[in-house]
């Protein structure tokens, strides 16, 4: 099974800050990459796919980038709803593995 | 409104068995591929296994293939998940969730739509 592994699993930061979360892959993945965020007590929610293509309705300060095995997460300029869990996930093979998570906190 | 509407929390022994419906509302099942997903309190996303909302196809975890059976009914458009052999460690919430195509029907390779989570607990 491809491994995915975010970093870092816990991020500290404050309204207004640039925020870079990381997520590498075992093997190559090409673009099949998708970002989610979470929140306590609901389902996740789609924020990106094949790596950097913004899903619709998702505020354009989230951008996705990378290819092959090491993808990021930016968030321009953090706001008070932005403060969640978010995963990776990959696409590459049938088995749909995810990211251990990155908690974003205040 | 398009959405996945799951079936209520579930209260277990350890070896017994589990059934959770996730419904489809406002598109059809046999357009597209249902997963199921796991995660237990305090933890990450863990993927269960697909179903192919047309064929009946299914694949499975390595982690589950041995205890989980997905089905679907596509006159009631719902898709079914049955875990046996319960234990401790599936005392989670499960998701249900879409696979991704685009207007053309390309695939997207991401969930778009999740279900609402059933609450399974394990308990003697």
């Amino acid at each position: 099974d491809i491994q995915m592994t975010q970093s870092p699993s816990t991020l500290s930061a404050s309204v207004g800050d640039r925020v870079t979360i990381t997520c590498r892959a075992s093997q190559n993945i090409d673009t099949w990459l998708a970002w989610y965020q979470q929140k306590p007590g609901k389902a996740p929610t789609l924020l990106i796919y094949k790596a950097s293509t913004l899903e619709d309705g998702v505020p354009s300060r989230f951008s996705g980038g990378g290819s092959g095995t090491e993808f990021t997460l930016t968030i321009s300029s953090l706001q008070p709803d932005d403060f969640a869990t978010y995963y990776c996930q990959q696409f590459n093979s049938f088995s749909r593995t995810f990211g251990q998570g990155t908690k974003v906190e205040i | 409104q398009v959405q996945l509407v799951q079936s209520g929390a579930e209260l277990k022994k350890p070896g017994a068995s589990v059934k959770i419906s996730c419904r489809a509302s406002g598109f059809s099942l046999r357009s597209y591929v249902i997963h199921w997903v796991r995660q237990a309190p305090g933890q990450g996303l863990q993927w269960v296994g697909w179903i192919n909302g047309d064929s009946g196809t299914t694949k499975f975890s390595q982690n589950f293939q041995d205890r989980v059976i997905i089905t679907r009914d596509i006159y009631a458009n719902t898709v079914n998940m049955e875990l046996n052999g319960l234990r401790s460690e599936d005392t989670a919430v499960f998701y249900c969730a879409r696979f991704y195509y685009d207007r053309s029907g390309q695939p997207l390779n991401a969930f778009d739509i999740w279900g609402q989570g059933t609450k399974v607990t394990v308990s003697p």
